[in-house]
């Protein structure tokens, strides 16, 4: 099966720091998708990344996919409490499924 | 209103109860999932949906069943329930249109579950 791994599990940052996250496949993949939850909330789309050497950015937060396809990462820049959550990136290896990482865990501090 | 809604939000139920868990979306999908949550665990895939005739398992799929009694609804059932069920359940939905690797999925807010 498709597997994910994301790295860190948790992470605390003080309130103005960067941070990165990174999530890795075994396979190469056809799109990596990032999600965000707020604890105990449904998740929130965050970007998509489909093509190698991809970078978006949103606000505060940039994502990229590697030139193989099969290692992502994000980073936010200068983060706020409101940044605080879960992390969670997925990936639809064929049409049939859609497996997400086991996600990181943010807090921020004020 | 949401466009994926998720009924109930909270549940708290004994061992042995059948519980189900309803989602409807209003985004026009027709692809449909259900996954379960547990502690650091991310999201595990319990049962999707690609139409009202097409329904496969998961990851996890024992002890769970569903229905999709329409496009816009999909429904998951524990016929038993045990306390190793206890967990936050999100209903999710995507457009097969948009493609591989183009396939985001919209969730709903979830279902906790507590088997007592």
């Amino acid at each position: 099966s498709q597997e994910l791994e994301q790295s860190p599990q948790s992470l605390i940052v003080q309130e103005g720091k960067n941070l990165t996250i990174n999530c890795t496949s075994s396979k190469t993949l056809y799109g990596l998708y990032w999600y965000k939850q707020k604890y105990g909330e449904g998740l929130i789309f965050l970007m998509m990344l489909q093509k190698g050497g991809e970078e978006k950015s949103h606000e505060k937060i940039t994502a990229k996919l590697d030139e193989k396809k099969q290692q992502s990462s994000l980073h936010i820049t200068a983060s706020q409490p409101s940044h605080a959550g879960i992390y969670l990136c997925g990936a639809d290896p064929d049409f049939n499924k859609f497996y997400f990482g086991s996600g990181t865990k943010l807090n921020v501090k004020p | 209103d949401a466009d994926v809604t998720q009924t109930p939000r909270n549940r708290i139920t004994k061992t042995g109860k059948r519980i189900m868990l309803e989602c409807s979306q209003t985004k026009g999908h027709d692809r449909m999932y259900w996954y379960r949550q547990d502690p650091g665990l991310g999201l595990r895939l319990i049962y999707y949906s690609f139409d009202v005739k097409d329904i496969n398992k998961g990851e996890i799929s024992d002890g769970y069943s569903v229905s999709r009694q329409a496009q816009a609804k999909f429904s998951l059932s524990l016929e038993s329930a045990i306390p190793n069920q206890t967990a936050l359940y999100f209903c999710a939905t995507s457009d097969r249109r948009a493609g591989l690797g183009a396939n985001v999925l919209t969730f709903g807010a979830g279902s906790r579950l507590t088997v007592l």
